[in-house]
């Protein structure tokens, strides 16, 4: 596809359990960014990625929170012993490169932690 | 800390109306200033974007004014139409630094 791609569209989990979200970005984007995004709020920064530099995680709200990213292409962002307050719909973006703002983001993975 | 402030929450407009959106922000280093859209069930899309060393750029019905003397920078929506009811979010960012997002206002235009 064109755009980017995330994976589950909805997740729908316990308290405790562990989840692994997939972001598929544009091909060619060496940029990839987490955002996660709670009922009515602004977008927060979780992680990037450029290239083969070491991410940026100061964004990630615990060590429950990792990410990595394979082949510098598809990205996973896992949420381990998930909680309630974890619920949010998490959106991906990826840009040609660091010097370029224009983030095309996915249309989202919406969380729920029962 | 919040770098860059986002007003209003929520926004209620007239069809044909204009709608305006305010951001502030702290950083005088922020060199680079977009508005994203977004829809209900999608990701934020780019929609305008404006640098410092102009006061104002217009695409369509769409402006963003910026005051570079104080902080802020708006958007301007003319003769708004019910398609553009959407939750819009400034942002800014410093050189290669990552983009810091206003906290978003939920537009509704009504008939």
């Amino acid at each position: 596809g064109a755009g980017v791609s995330q994976s589950p569209s909805n997740k729908v989990t316990e308290k405790g359990k562990d989840v692994e979200l997939r972001c598929d970005p544009i091909s060619g984007h060496t940029a990839l960014y987490w955002y996660r995004q709670s009922l009515g709020q602004g977008l927060e920064f979780l992680i990037y990625f450029q290239g083969n530099s070491a991410p940026d995680k100061s964004g990630l709200p615990s060590d429950r929170f990792s990410a990595e990213r394979t082949g510098g292409s598809v990205s996973t962002l896992t949420i381990q012993r998930t909680q309630q307050e974890d619920s949010a719909v998490y959106l991906c973006a990826s840009s040609l490169e660091r010097l370029v703002a224009t983030q095309y983001f996915g249309p989202g993975t919406r969380l729920l932690v029962l | 800390q919040q770098q860059v402030k986002q007003s209003p929450q929520s926004l209620i407009v007239q069809k044909g109306g204009i709608s305006i959106i305010n951001c502030a922000y702290e950083n005088t280093a922020f060199d680079y200033f977009p508005w994203y859209q977004q829809f209900p069930g999608k990701g934020p899309a780019l929609l305008i974007a404006i640098r410092p060393d102009v006061s104002e750029k217009k695409e369509g019905r769409f402006t963003i004014s910026f005051n570079k003397s104080a902080k802020q920078f708006s958007l301007h929506i003319m003769d708004s139409q019910p398609g553009d009811s959407a939750t819009y979010f400034c942002a800014a960012r410093f050189g290669n630094e990552k983009l810091t997002f206003g906290t978003g206002t939920r537009l509704t235009i009504i008939p």
